[in-house]
């Protein structure tokens, strides 16, 4: 199994609402990472957990909270989001401090914040 | 810190030809990794190739290769015999160490359009 999932597949949600995006994968990687990407823009890192304790926080609003409950499995909670939170969230894993080892990338989730 | 640039924002090539796809980074790491990722419009991002900065060789893979020219710090990616499903944006990337640990920075991307 070489697939990291995610889903929903796309979410439209009100500024109000509290919703969850899940990710999960189990290729026995250590690392896991959210980022988010705007159209016609690179991905932009969010959050990395390595061995299920967050390791990177780029500065992200908290209205995103992460959670790595267990090795394969990564959420991102949202709440109060703004509709310029609006973007395509992307989950990937790893195998930690090999600096050759690939991301893998899930499909993402497409958020629309209205 | 590291950053990548792609300065080519859009590409156009026949069908069954080859194209490159320009790269370049600046790091001051003596040690670096350099991957190519393709996003097509479903919006995955599918790993391509990898090319670590003591390589000796430059990485290939299928109809894919990197010119890695160390010097000038360039990694640019080569598509040879190009179908019409190559047709996606094409992002480069390099690994950073921050806080013990690794992230990947990409460049701004340069969207691939393959004529048939």
């Amino acid at each position: 199994d070489t697939e990291v999932t995610q889903t929903p597949k796309h979410l439209v949600m009100g500024m109000t609402n509290k919703k969850s995006l899940k990710c999960e994968q189990h290729m026995g990687h250590r690392a896991m990472y959210w980022y988010k990407q705007k159209a016609k823009k690179p991905p932009e890192l969010m959050f990395v957990y390595s061995y299920e304790k967050l390791s990177i926080n780029e500065s992200v609003p908290s209205r995103f909270s992460p959670e790595c409950p267990n090795s394969s499995l990564l959420n991102l909670h949202l709440h109060a989001l703004q509709p310029e939170d609006s973007a395509l969230y992307l989950c990937a894993s790893s195998y930690p401090g090999q600096g050759n080892e690939k991301l893998f990338f899930g499909s993402g989730t497409q958020l629309s914040v209205l | 810190a590291q950053k990548i640039t792609q300065t080519q924002p859009g590409m156009f090539v026949q069908e069954k030809e080859a194209v490159t796809l320009d790269c370049t980074y600046d790091t001051s790491d003596p040690s670096y990794g350099l991957f190519w990722y393709k996003q097509p419009s479903s919006g995955e991002m599918i790993f391509l190739i990898y090319q670590g900065s003591y390589d000796q060789q430059n990485a290939t893979e299928g109809r894919y290769s990197l010119n890695f020219q160390k010097a000038r710090k360039s990694a640019n990616l080569v598509i040879s015999a190009s179908q019409l499903g190559d047709s996606a944006m094409y992002f480069c990337a390099m690994r950073a160490l921050q806080g013990g640990s690794e992230k990947l920075v990409f460049g701004k991307g340069t969207k691939l359009t393959v004529n048939p």
